[in-house]
């Protein structure tokens, strides 16, 4: 299966800072990953598919980059509702697995 | 709107099987497939397998063969996840969710959204 991991486990910052998220595969998955945003008792929102595609509605201040095994995305001008957990998933293997998670808390 | 609502809250007992459901609407229910993720308490997300509304077709992830069996229902728009022989470890939150996406380029991205509410799933003696 592949392997995700992310990093940062945790991150602090601050509302306006901009802040990125690492996301690594264990083997080459081209562009076929996704970020979610899940906050605290509710079901994971998508954020961004395919690397870099926005979804409908999510703000622009985010923004997934990466191919390959590296991804990143990246939250310019933190808002006050951004302080929560993502999580990254590859879509290249039918195992769908997800990253561990990166939790961004407020500094 | 395109809409997932899951079953209620369940708590079971070792050893014990429970099926929650997913009911879909806003769309046409076989033309998605259907996965199902889990949350432990604290923990991240777990892919549990698809289901082929269209056709029943389905796919299990590895850890959850032998245990796991998903249906639907197409008359009712409703897709079904059952989980035997319950341990404490499958305490957790179950997702629903809607696979879409696109093909381009020669490549066929997927992704998951909506997701259904999720139900709550506490195993306990």
């Amino acid at each position: 299966d592949i392997q995700m991991t992310q990093s940062p486990s945790s991150l602090s910052a601050s509302v306006g800072d901009r802040v990125t998220i690492t996301c690594r595969a264990s083997q080459s998955i081209s562009f076929f990953l996704n970020w979610y945003q899940q906050k605290p008792g509710k079901a994971p929102k998508l954020l961004i598919y395919a690397a870099s595609s926005l979804q409908s509605g999510v703000p622009s201040r985010f923004n997934g980059s990466g191919s390959g095994t590296d991804f990143t995305l990246t939250i310019s001008g933190l808002q006050p509702e951004d302080f929560t957990t993502y999580y990254c998933q590859q879509s290249y293997s039918t195992s769908y697995t997800f990253g561990q998670g990166t939790k961004l808390e407020i500094k | 709107q395109v809409q997932l609502v899951q079953s209620g809250a369940e708590v079971k007992k070792p050893g014990a099987s429970v099926k929650v459901s997913c009911k879909a609407s806003g769309y046409t229910f076989t033309g998605y497939y259907m996965h199902w993720v889990r949350q432990a308490p604290g923990q991240g997300l777990e892919w549990m397998g698809w289901i082929n509304p269209n056709n029943g077709g389905t796919n299990y992830a590895q850890q959850f063969q032998g245990r796991v069996t998903m249906t639907k229902d197409t008359s009712i728009n409703t897709a079904y996840m059952e989980l035997r022989r319950l341990r404490s470890d499958d305490t957790a939150v179950y997702y629903c969710v809607r696979e879409s996406g696109y093909c381009g380029g020669g490549s066929c991205f997927n992704w998951f959204d909506p997701w259904g509410q999720g139900t709550l799933v506490t195993v306990s003696s």
